[in-house]
């Protein structure tokens, strides 16, 4: 099973902010996912294939990464954009989700 | 528009069974492997079960040991869940999740979820 590492738990920034959460897995798993999940609601697709944008996401996130390690990256940080960040992979079974990242606002 | 409906969430006593259910629309059913994927309380995403789009083949987290069985009924556009032999880790929201695979396997919708509460 491949690990996925989130890092950090908990961040807090201020709107204007450039943030960055990483996720490293413990194999090479070729391509990353993110979901934003806001308080009581369901995970959302956020990012897929590594850095291509799902829909209705604004183009101050972006992604990035290879082989281990991939990131979340938001330009220029807004108050909506306050959730919980989950990476996943698909490339081997089980599918398997890191701990999270929950981005708060300072 | 793509829908995924939970059903049949309760508060069980440990030991006992119950069958989530999980109503698709919006799209072809039967082309789609689908998932369930749990978050407890206050935790991160667990993924627990898949099934092909067929339904010929089941796939589980090692850490169920065979107490939960995933279907699905293509002609109702449903997707069940049955657990069993519950237990107070089991406590959780439940959430049904579309498959989509390109170059990687990932969920591109999710249900509501569905709350199990798992309490004497």
């Amino acid at each position: 099973e491949i690990v996925l590492t989130q890092s950090p738990t908990t961040m807090a920034a201020s709107p204007g902010d450039k943030v960055t959460l990483t996720c490293r897995a413990s194999s090479s798993v070729k391509y990353m996912y993110w979901f934003q999940q806001k308080s009581g609601t369901s995970p959302r697709l956020w990012i897929y294939d590594t850095s291509k944008l799902a829909s209705g996401v604004p183009n101050r996130f972006s992604g990035s990464g290879s082989g281990t390690s991939y990131s979340l990256t938001i330009s220029s940080l807004e108050t909506e954009d306050t959730a919980a960040y989950y990476c996943q992979q698909g490339r081997t079974y089980p599918p398997t989700f890191g701990g999270g990242t929950k981005l708060e606002l300072k | 528009e793509v829908r995924l409906v939970e059903s049949g969430g309760d508060l069980v006593q440990p030991g006992r069974s119950l069958k989530l259910s999980c109503l698709a629309s919006g799209f072809t059913f039967s082309n789609y492997g689908m998932h369930w994927i749990r978050q407890a309380p206050g935790k991160g995403l667990e993924w627990i079960a898949s099934i092909t789009n067929g339904g010929t083949y089941t796939y589980y987290a090692d850490i169920l040991k065979g107490r939960f069985t995933i279907s699905r009924d293509n002609a109702r556009n449903t997707l069940y869940l049955e657990m069993t032999s519950l237990r107070s880790e089991d406590t959780a929201l439940y959430y049904c999740a579309r498959e989509y695979y390109e170059l990687s396997y990932y969920f591109d919708y999710w249900g509501q979820g569905v709350m199990v509460t798992v309490s004497s």
